[in-house]
């Protein structure tokens, strides 16, 4: 039961083009979202976050979107950078900030920005 | 640089044979996960400990244990490994309850 959904394993895009990754979740009861970002043998670092009472947060070159009523958050990054190339995780937990223990991750998205 | 540490990177261990994974962090932070990553799928949470509190994930596998005998350590048992143990496995760390985790770069167990 994949209560987070990364549906894309893999994303390719220009350098100085927008990033957009998709993540969609089935438990209604999520209500904060992370993204982490790997780079190959390293471990996942924190990248961005958003709490359901909010729909947009803005960090920089990144942006991340919620859409509540379709269970939908996207992560965009403007404009992409080579050193962006990694896989990107989307997690999501029910409780908020201070909530639940648990985090349920995606499966990841790999982008590579294309010189 | 506070961080999470993970020995080895890579393991390799023969079906059957226990094995130790190890974590140590130096962010003073009450909470340390391990968490199971098979290739091309989700980081799969094995269990956790709040200070000395163990909370286990009701579909981890007895054959994984784990132990915390201070703040900075967390260890991952596994007692008769199977080929479908092989995974990368990743510490994590966080403050208190809550979503931003810390992790480790991660140790890569392969089992022949």
């Amino acid at each position: 039961d994949q209560q987070v959904k990364q549906n894309s394993p893999s994303l390719s895009v220009q350098e100085g083009r927008i990033s957009i990754l998709n993540c969609d979740y089935t438990n209604s009861m999520f209500d904060y979202f992370l993204w982490y970002k790997k780079y190959p043998a390293e471990g996942p670092t924190f990248l961005i976050s958003i709490s359901s009472i909010k729909d947009k947060n803005e960090d920089g070159r990144f942006t991340v979107f919620l859409n509540k009523s379709a269970k939908h958050l996207s992560l965009h990054i403007v404009p992409s950078q080579p050193g962006d190339s990694a896989v990107y995780f989307c997690a999501a937990s029910a409780g908020g900030v201070q909530g639940a223990q648990k985090l349920v991750f995606g499966q990841g998205t790999r982008l590579t920005i294309n010189p | 640089d506070a961080m999470v540490i993970q020995n080895p990177r890579y393991q390799v261990t023969q079906f059957g044979k226990p094995v130790t994974l190890s974590c140590s962090q130096t962010l003073n932070h009450n909470v340390m996960y391990w968490y199971q990553q098979k290739s091309s799928q989700a980081p799969k949470l094995l269990f956790h400990y709040y200070d000395k509190d163990f909370n286990n994930e009701a579909d981890t596998p007895d054959n994984f244990q784990s132990r915390r005998p201070n703040t900075s350590f967390c260890f991952l048992d596994i007692r008769s490994p199977g080929l479908g143990d092989a995974a990368m496995y990743l510490c994590a760390t966080s403050r208190r309850t809550g979503g931003k985790r810390f992790f480790g770069p991660g140790t890569r167990l392969t089992v022949l």
